[in-house]
């Protein structure tokens, strides 16, 4: 069964202070993976989208990077802000079936002033 | 005006009752999607329909219906809302291409007492 798991669930930083949230995954086979932003209250949106033969990719403060081999990804947040608060939802896509899209639960980060 | 709307945003219903959720969007996708969100458990996928004659159900189909009634138009129905229903539900769209960007409506916060 395809499956994307992230960490940490949830987590508590200072503003202006550099983090990393984890995405491993075990989809197969592997088309492309994304890292949606969720707002609180709101829909999510993307900010990055990997493929297979990409190994870091960047969007302003954001960085993510996907170690194809081991399965992981991670989204590096460099001097954060007040505004970075919010969900970070991993999406892995699938070759093959209909649909394809296995979601991750997110982690869900908090930036204290 | 947005890409992807939805209505209501908010819904408080009984137990029993039909609740009707609808999406439309102007981005002329032919995909579009729909999602239930609930605390910890992330986004999981109710149907999706790739375009106005296909419908297909997702992870968690059963007690809803869908109509594709247009390319730009999406709904959800709740035949006899229950309890656990209660839940944040997005739409999405997306063009054909496998793996492609999501982009999500605002949300509907459904509460079935």
């Amino acid at each position: 069964k395809n499956q994307v798991e992230q960490s940490p669930q949830s987590l508590i930083i200072l503003e202006g202070k550099n983090c990393t949230l984890q995405c491993n995954y075990t989809v197969s086979p592997f088309s492309n993976l994304r890292w949606y932003k969720q707002d609180t209250g709101r829909g999510p949106v993307s900010l990055t989208i990997m493929t297979f033969s990409e190994n870091t990719k960047s969007n302003g403060r954001y960085t993510a990077t996907l170690d194809a081999d081991t399965k992981q990804s991670s989204l590096h947040i460099t001097a954060s802000q007040l505004s970075d608060s919010a969900s970070y939802i991993c999406v892995v896509s699938a070759g093959g079936g209909a649909d394809g899209l296995t979601f991750g639960k997110g982690t869900h980060l908090i930036i204290q002033p | 005006d947005a890409d992807v709307t939805q209505t209501p945003r908010n819904r408080i219903t009984k137990t029993g009752k039909r609740i009707m959720l609808e999406c439309s969007q102007t981005k002329g996708h032919d995909r579009m999607y729909w999602y239930r969100q609930d605390p910890g458990l992330g986004l999981r996928l109710i149907y999706y329909s790739f375009d106005v004659k296909d419908i297909n159900k997702g992870e968690i189909s059963d007690g809803y219906s869908v109509s594709r009634q247009a390319q730009a138009k999406f709904s959800l129905s709740l035949e006899s809302a229950i309890p656990n229903q209660t839940a944040l539900y997005f739409c999405a769209t997306s063009d054909h291409q496998r793996g492609a960007e999501q982009f999500f409506g605002p949300g509907t916060r459904l509460t079935v007492l």
